[in-house]
């Protein structure tokens, strides 16, 4: 069965700290995806990846920065969490380009 | 830039009514097409996809969604609601041979019993 983790579900952090929010994916999938979901604007994409190491931005990258060392997992890190980033948080996966996205749980982060 | 139109924010039914939400894209290429669903407290999950081949496709639950290419559309359907089907819908679209999927912005789907 198809399963993609996330590290935390809820998480409280302080304007201006560095954040590290991971994903974890078990079935061997080359792309993996960082969304974040808001009220009234569905997912947007921040960043992917289609390899190890490799790191393509999404539509709203800034603030954010993403680190693939391998395969099978991929963090977002926010360098210097500010209000606005409070959101929840969607990591996915996928075999292939173009095919269906597995999704986590979600990661809801509460930036005070 | 390629953007997917949901139109209907919330949208309420009773237990048995029929079910029809919009989707709309704006790229005129090849697209590949995704409904997926957000229950309660759960996973966003697949619902169905459109590749190619028969525009109508079923998928879960008793889910089914229409290509119409000639209009950019790609409208979710179900003959008879359940409250069960209460949660969360998003309409996906990327670019054939593209990573990207571009997400609408949701319909949230109440189901009184």
């Amino acid at each position: 069965d198809v399963k993609v983790t996330q590290s935390s579900r809820y998480l409280v952090k302080r304007t201006g700290e560095k954040v590290f929010l991971e994903c974890v994916q078990d079935m061997d999938h080359e792309n993996m995806f960082w969304y974040r979901q808001d009220p009234g604007l569905g997912l947007r994409l921040i960043y992917f990846s289609y390899d190890v190491k490799m790191k393509e931005k999404g539509d709203i990258p800034e603030g954010y920065s993403v680190s693939r060392e391998k395969k099978e997992r991929f963090s977002l890190i926010l360098e210097s969490a500010s209000t606005n980033q409070t959101s929840m948080y969607l990591c996915a996966s996928s075999l292939v380009v173009a095919e269906t996205q597995y999704f986590g749980p979600g990661t809801r982060l509460l930036v005070l | 830039a390629q953007s997917v139109s949901q139109h209907n924010h919330h949208v309420i039914l009773s237990e048995a009514a029929s079910l029809e939400l919009g989707c709309n894209y704006s790229y005129g290429g090849t697209v590949n097409l995704f409904w997926y669903v957000q229950y309660p407290g759960q996973h966003l999950q697949l619902l169905l996809k459109y590749f190619s081949g028969d525009p109508l496709v079923k998928g879960i639950k008793g889910f089914e969604a229409e290509f119409i290419k000639s209009k950019f559309s790609f409208n979710l359907r179900k003959p008879s609601v359940q409250w069960s089907d209460t949660a969360e819908y998003f309409c996906a679209v990327n670019l054939f041979g593209n990573e990207k999927l571009t997400f609408g912005t949701g319909t949230r789907l109440t189901i009184i019993p």
